[in-house]
């Protein structure tokens, strides 16, 4: 059965460095998602992608962040300049053409 | 804004018990409703779904049934096992299909199942 695979598993930067989050969806998936959870709360939207572009972001998805879908198949979240509140779990989700969401194992990225 | 609210945990319960997660939620219009589950170390995975009033989703013994006049998707089983032991998340997805399928997110509810 096929799957979203995430890598790295985890990931510990310095603060103010440039990280990139890398999701392969399920390869016939439309619509792309990023989602983060920090430690003990709830899980929140990012980012949606839709068409080779971003379709809606959240507030929490300021400049910092950026999508892409460079080839076709891998679909990254960059945060440029981490800060320690960037700490979290960050979840990738894809779906078809209908509401249902299939998600990775996420990628901890722990900035210190 | 869409948002749901979720039974508090943890919930620590015997095997063979019987489970109620309690779920409610604010949304215009028809949202789908679903039951997300996430196992230690793992990723969240679709547990169960109901698209419109009076759909029953059902899974693995679990079941929830979408209840527009309560604004309501209680999640149930008849009798847990040490292995249902996770988090449980309600969220829903915006009605207009397109980009808005995004997900919203209940807190969690931590069910502890033992022996």
């Amino acid at each position: 059965e096929p799957e979203v695979t995430q890598t790295p598993s985890h990931q510990v930067t310095q603060m103010g460095q440039e990280v990139i989050l890398r999701c392969v969806p399920i390869s016939n998936h439309l619509y792309f998602y990023w989602y983060r959870q920090i430690l003990g709360q709830k899980v929140e939207f990012l980012v949606s992608f839709y068409n080779n572009e971003i379709s809606e972001k959240s507030e929490i998805f300021d400049d910092q962040f950026s999508v892409e879908r460079p080839d076709g198949s891998n679909f990254t979240l960059k945060i440029r300049s981490t800060k320690l509140e960037d700490s979290a779990m960050y979840f990738c989700a894809g779906g078809g053409d209908s509401y249902e969401q299939y998600f990775g194992p996420g990628t901890r990225l722990t900035v210190t | 804004g869409n948002s749901v609210t979720q039974m508090e945990g943890p919930v620590t319960l015997s095997e063979e018990a019987f489970l109620t997660i309690n779920c409610t939620y604010t949304a215009t219009g028809y949202p789908s409703l679903f039951w997300y589950v996430q196992y230690p170390g793992e990723g969240l995975q679709l547990l169960l779904k109901a698209t419109k009033a009076d759909d029953k989703g059902s899974n693995k013994g679990f079941e929830a049934t979408y209840r527009k006049e309560t604004t309501s998707f209680h999640l149930e089983k008849g009798s847990v096992q040490v292995s249902d032991s996770a988090v449980y998340f309600c969220a829903l997805s915006g009605d207009s299909g397109g980009s808005n399928y995004k997900l919203t997110f209940g807190k969690g509810t931590l069910l502890t199942v033992n022996p």
